[in-house]
This record gives structure tokens, sequence and C-alpha cells, in this order.
């Protein structure tokens, strides 16, 4: 149960676009559609952004929006904004039904 | 509106155990898997143990399996979270997570509501 291998920050100017990947393994990312991504400001609990690789919850921005491509999973915000700053971590389903986090990313908005 | 409400943390010595909860309100707590994720200080989330709707069946991440144990009474709406046998890297802030899917099992993700989560410390 490797973690999810994901850049350890990134940052962007305001109204740009940034992307994120996350990369697993044919076990993992690569094995099914079931890639979620979630943002977590300090101090508080993780929100969810994205569920089964692209599908956003009620209430969350469509500026927010996830892909797939083999083992690589990646989360794209556009048109960023300050409130955007903070960690984001993907998750994905596992062939043996657990499963795992990456390390997480720090968004920086400059 | 849902609420995941932990409790039970705290310090604790290495070698002893620990009993998490999570009381939950504001949907039909029976018939959503439910998670435990934890996440150490300054550090990034951890996959903990996921049980289903039922209570029936449960996984766990290699790194706790044999020392904790999930389990819910859905009389009373509660997930618990046995820990024993804890060392200092299972310091951590554990969460309770509902899944977005009613009755699904295998849990295959998405956790859309996080209690605010309870710290347990273990140290000498």
């Amino acid at each position: 149960q490797s973690a999810l291998t994901q850049p350890a920050s990134v940052s962007g100017s305001p109204g740009q676009s940034i992307t994120i990947s996350c990369t697993g393994t044919s076990s993992d990312v690569g094995a099914y559609k079931f890639v979620s991504w979630y943002q977590q400001h300090p101090g508080k609990a993780p929100k969810l952004m994205i569920y089964e690789v692209t599908s956003r919850p009620s209430g969350v921005s469509n500026r927010f929006s996830g892909s797939k491509s083999g083992n690589t999973a990646s989360l794209t915000i556009s048109g960023l904004q300050a409130e955007d700053e903070a960690d984001y971590f993907c998750s994905s389903y596992t062939t043996s039904s657990t499963h795992v986090f990456g390390g997480g990313t720090k968004v920086t908005v400059l | 509106q849902v609420q995941l409400v932990e409790s039970g943390g705290g310090v604790v010595q290495p070698g002893r155990s620990l009993r998490l909860s999570c009381a939950a309100s504001g949907f039909s707590f029976s018939s959503y898997g439910m998670n435990w994720v934890r996440q150490a200080p300054g550090k990034g989330l951890e996959w903990v143990a996921v049980i289903s709707y039922d209570g029936s069946k449960a996984f766990y991440a290699d790194s706790v399996k044999g020392r904790f144990t999930i389990s819910r009474d859905n009389s009373r709406n509660t997930l618990s979270l046995q820990t024993n046998i804890l060392r200092a890297e299972d310091t951590a802030v554990y969460y309770c997570a509902k899944d977005r899917e009613m009755w699904q099992w295998p849990v295959r993700g998405g956790s859309d509501y996080w209690g605010q989560g309870t710290l347990v410390t273990v140290s000498s």
C-alpha cells in the first residue's frame, strides 16, 4: 500500500490554471475510475472536490476538474483564486478493496 | 445537516489501547459505509479502515491490520475504532468520514462528510 505520488507544491497567479498530478500503479489509479480529490485548509477537515475521476459534488465550483490517463490522475484548477490556496490530496480505491492517499500537494496562489 | 463528531483521543503510552468513537447525525447512518482516516502532525492523510453499512465487513490498512478494529452500532448511530498495541507512529488526528454512496459495498471512494477529528498522541 504505497502512497500515491503527488508533487509537493504547485503555484500560480490569480486567474491562471494549474494542474496537480497523482501517480499510482495498475493496482490502484490505473485499475478503476475510483479516484477522488480532497481540499484541506489549515486546521480544517478535508473536503471532497472530485470523485470517480471527473465528477463534482454539489456545491463544488466548476473551476475544479479531474481527469485520468493510465496510472496518473490529475486535478485542474482554472481561474485560480486566493481561496484555492490549500493542500490537495488524491485518493484511489485499490484492487485489494482498500484505499490509498497521495502525499499531498500544497497549492500557493502568488 | 450531516454531523460527525469524534471523541476518545488523548495521550497514551506505547503498547496501550484507546477506543475512538464517532457520533453521527443528520443522515441515515445505517445506509452508508464509513471510514477512519488519520493525519500525523504536519503530514498527509492516511486511510486506516472502512466498514460496510451493516457492519458485517471491513478492510484495513496494512499498517494497522491486527491491531485496530473498526465497528459500528447502527442502533446508536455510532462508529468506533479500537486501537491496540499503539506505537509512536500512530500519533495522529483521527477522522471519521462518511461514504458518498448509499448501500455500496465495497466502498469505492469519495467521502463527502468528515468530522473535525480527535487527536491521539502515543508517547511515554
